[in-house]
């Protein structure tokens, strides 16, 4: 079974200049995450839908991101206009039961360098 | 709110010794508490959990059980394997704390030397 697919696995832009990740949940999970992880902050819950509806996103950092899941299989997180320190690994997980379970499945993760 | 916290890395052992890696928490409700393990250039897995106190949750050798009145939820194995060397999260859920998703810790970084 194919897992969390997240495209791009890496990304190099500049400051200033707009950046889409994105994210293909495990089908038939209707709870997907967004996960930023940096040394200093470790991992950090962005936002998360559950049933395609953004539940809490008090975890994005501020108006240059936002996030949306037009429908059960496509996610986006984007950054306009990106700056250094949002440089960092973002993770998408999705789940079968919602979060309450645990049970998370991650991608790979998109490595996001901003110079 | 709802923290973990684990100790600081890296850990570096030997194959074949001991390991503990401490963790301990704070939360509001009756959380749920589990291990997920980070290999290099990958994603998170998770490990093992358990949901209630006294629980004890393992997986590959790795062990774990959900201690209430320490808020503690500590991850050991008897021998490890260089294989075993990766990036290890305690982390909770709670429900009942109003927020759904997991609470992470920042990571223990285990390094097995040959």
């Amino acid at each position: 079974d194919a897992g969390v697919i997240q495209s791009p696995r890496h990304e190099v832009t500049e400051m200033g200049q707009e950046v889409t990740l994105r994210c293909k949940p495990i089908s038939g999970h209707n709870s997907l995450f967004w996960y930023r992880q940096t040394m200093m902050r470790g991992l950090e819950l962005l936002i998360y839908f559950n049933n395609n509806v953004p539940i809490d996103d008090s975890g994005m950092p501020e108006d240059r991101f936002s996030a949306k899941m037009p429908n059960a299989s496509f996610s986006t997180l984007k950054i306009q206009p990106s700056e250094p320190r949002d440089s960092a690994v973002y993770f998408c997980a999705s789940s079968l039961l919602g979060g309450g379970t645990g049970e998370l499945f991650f991608g790979e993760g998109s490595r996001l360098t901003v110079l | 709110g709802d923290s973990v916290t684990q100790m600081e890395g890296p850990v570096t052992l030997s194959e074949e010794a001991f390991l503990t890696i401490n963790c301990t928490y704070t939360a509001t409700g009756y959380p749920s508490l589990f291990w997920y393990v980070q290999y290099p250039g990958e994603g998170l897995q998770l490990l093992l959990k358990a949901t209630k106190a006294d629980d004890k949750g393992s997986n590959k050798g790795f062990e774990a059980t959900y201690r209430k009145e320490t808020t503690s939820f500590h991850l050991e194995k008897g021998s490890v394997q260089v294989s075993d060397s990766a990036v290890y999260f305690c982390a909770l859920s709670d429900p009942g704390g109003g927020a759904d998703g997991l609470t992470f810790g920042k990571g223990t970084h285990l390094i097995i030397q040959p």
